[in-house]
C-alpha cells in the first residue's frame, strides 16, 4: 500500500487567497483525521471523519477553515481566505476502525506558507 | 485542563548509548497513551500504544512504560543509532473520544 497520500507537498500563497489541501487515505480505513503542526502550538487535531461523515470539528480554528470528504478515498481541507498565521504543516492521517487504540497512519504533510 | 508535559525538551547522546524520555499527563478520563517518532520533514510514526492496564510495551529497541497512578510514562531507547535522531511526541487520548492532547515533543540528536 502506498500509505496516506497528500498533495501538494508544499504550497506558497499570498494572504487572501484560497488554499485547498488534498488527502487520499489508506484504502479500507474508515477514519480520517486532519492535523496542523506549528512551532508555537505543536500538533493539533482539526477535524476527523468516520465513513466520510465529520464527527468532531471542534479543533477547526475559524470559519475560514472547512473540510469535506466526498467519498472514502478523498478528503480536502480548504482555507478561504488564507492568512499568514495559517502557515503550518498540515497532516492527514487515517486509521482502520473506530477503536480508540487503533494505530493512526500519517501522510507526509503539506507545508503551507502564506505570505 | 488536559495537559501533556515532556522532558527534556532536547537531548544529545552518542551512538550506542541508552536514553529515557519522560511524559507527564493530566488528561482525564484516560483512554490510552501513544508515543510517536517524527523524522524531520515527515509525518509522525506510531511506536507504542498503551492502555490503562498496560505497564510496559516494547517495539524493537523502544520500550515504553506507563504508571497510571502517577500519570507518568517514559520511552527508553536502547543502543541508540543515528537513525533515532528525531522528535518523540507523547499523546494522550481521553476516554471515549479521538480528541488527543499532544506533548510538545523531545528532540533527540544521536551523534556518531
Amino acid at each position: 500500500d502506498a500509505g496516506v497520500i497528500q498533495s501538494p507537498r508544499h504550497e506558497v500563497t499570498e494572504m487572501g487567497q484560497e488554499v485547498t489541501l488534498r488527502c487520499k487515505p489508506i484504502s479500507g480505513h474508515d477514519y480520517l483525521f486532519w492535523y496542523r503542526q506549528t512551532m508555537m502550538r505543536g500538533l493539533e487535531l482539526l477535524i476527523y471523519f468516520n465513513n466520510n461523515v465529520p464527527i468532531d470539528d471542534s479543533g477547526m480554528p475559524e470559519d475560514r477553515f472547512s473540510a469535506k470528504m466526498p467519498n472514502a478515498s478523498f478528503s480536502t481541507l480548504k482555507i478561504q481566505p488564507s492568512e499568514p498565521r495559517d502557515s503550518a504543516v498540515y497532516f492527514c492521517a487515517s486509521s482502520p476502525t473506530g477503536h480508540s487504540t487503533d494505530t493512526q497512519y500519517f501522510g507526509p504533510g503539506t507545508r503551507l506558507t502564506v505570505l | 485542563k488536559n495537559q501533556v508535559e515532556q522532558s527534556p525538551q532536547s537531548l544529545i547522546i552518542l551512538e550506542g548509548k541508552n536514553c529515557t524520555l519522560q511524559c507527564n499527563y493530566t488528561v482525564s478520563p484516560f483512554s490510552n497513551l501513544r508515543w510517536y517518532k517524527q523524522d524531520t520533514g515527515r509525518g509522525p510514526v506510531s511506536l507504542t500504544i498503551m492502555t490503562f492496564s498496560e505497564n510496559t510495551k516494547s517495539n524493537g529497541r523502544y520500550t515504553a512504560t506507563l504508571d497510571a497512578d502517577t500519570k507518568q510514562s517514559s520511552l527508553h531507547i536502547t543502543a541508540s543509532q543515528l537513525s533515532d535522531s528525531a522528535s518523540y511526541i507523547c499523546v494522550v487520548l481521553s476516554g471515549g473520544s479521538y480528541i488527543p492532547t499532544f506533548g510538545r515533543g523531545t528532540s533527540l540528536i544521536v551523534h556518531p
